[in-house]
């Protein structure tokens, strides 16, 4: 079975300050995906990023960043400098086929 | 502009009543899905479909039907043997095929309350 956690319940920072969300996820496909979804407060899921399990090279996206690490099985994201409008729920998740298995959510709340 | 369109946005429901959740697609995916999310919680899969007049139980399919008539509509039904059916229900699909792998598109959710 998969299982993801994303032990942040909520983070709360100051706009300009970086932030980074954990995820933490189990699996035994040895392929797979790995996402990471944005909830803004409309309540649409914003696609953000996949990963390929086999690719463990870090991605970076203009403020956003992603660290895999399949040693410890870690897909952490990382917002540079953030803003007001990067508030929301942030969601994490492996993918081993036909569905998407969703962490709790991260409530990330920037303050201007 | 191609995307989910998902309907009622808001939708309440008197105890012991059947309600279908509508959710259309015109991005031509051949994979669609609902998924459940309550306050707190990650999303559920209630169901999905990977093609026309196939559909399969997700992790809380309990209490719930659907149908999978046209590859654009996949219709949610929440009946009455859904104990607890107040919540978020989000719908979306995805493209499959070949070697390529397409992110998820959500729908904008529908909120169900039972009153």
């Amino acid at each position: 079975a998969q299982k993801v956690t994303q032990a942040q319940t909520e983070i709360s920072v100051v706009e300009k300050e970086d932030v980074t969300l954990d995820c933490v996820y189990e699996t035994r496909d040895t392929t797979y995906y790995l996402f990471w979804y944005k909830q803004p407060p409309s309540g649409e899921l914003v696609f953000l990023i996949r990963r390929n399990s086999f690719d463990e090279q870090n991605e970076i996206s203009g403020r956003y960043s992603w660290n895999f690490q399949k040693s410890t099985s870690s897909f952490n994201f990382t917002i540079t400098a953030s803003q007001v409008v990067d508030s929301a729920v942030y969601f994490c998740g492996p993918d081993g086929g036909n569905k998407l298995v969703f962490g709790a959510g991260t409530i990330l709340r920037v303050k201007s | 502009d191609g995307g989910i369109t998902q309907s009622p946005k808001y939708l309440f429901r008197k105890e012991g009543q059947n309600v279908t959740l509508s959710c259309e697609q015109n991005l031509n995916h051949d994979a669609m899905y609902w998924y459940r999310q309550d306050p707190g919680q990650g999303l559920r899969l209630i169901y999905y479909s990977q093609i026309v007049n196939d559909f399969q139980k997700g992790d809380i399919a309990e209490g719930y039907s659907v149908s999978r008539e046209k590859k654009e509509s996949f219709p949610l039904t929440v009946t009455s043997a859904q104990k607890n059916p107040t919540a978020f229900y989000l719908c979306a699909s995805q493209a499959r095929g070949g070697e390529a792998f397409y992110g998820y598109t959500f729908g904008s959710g529908t909120r169900l309350t039972v009153v």
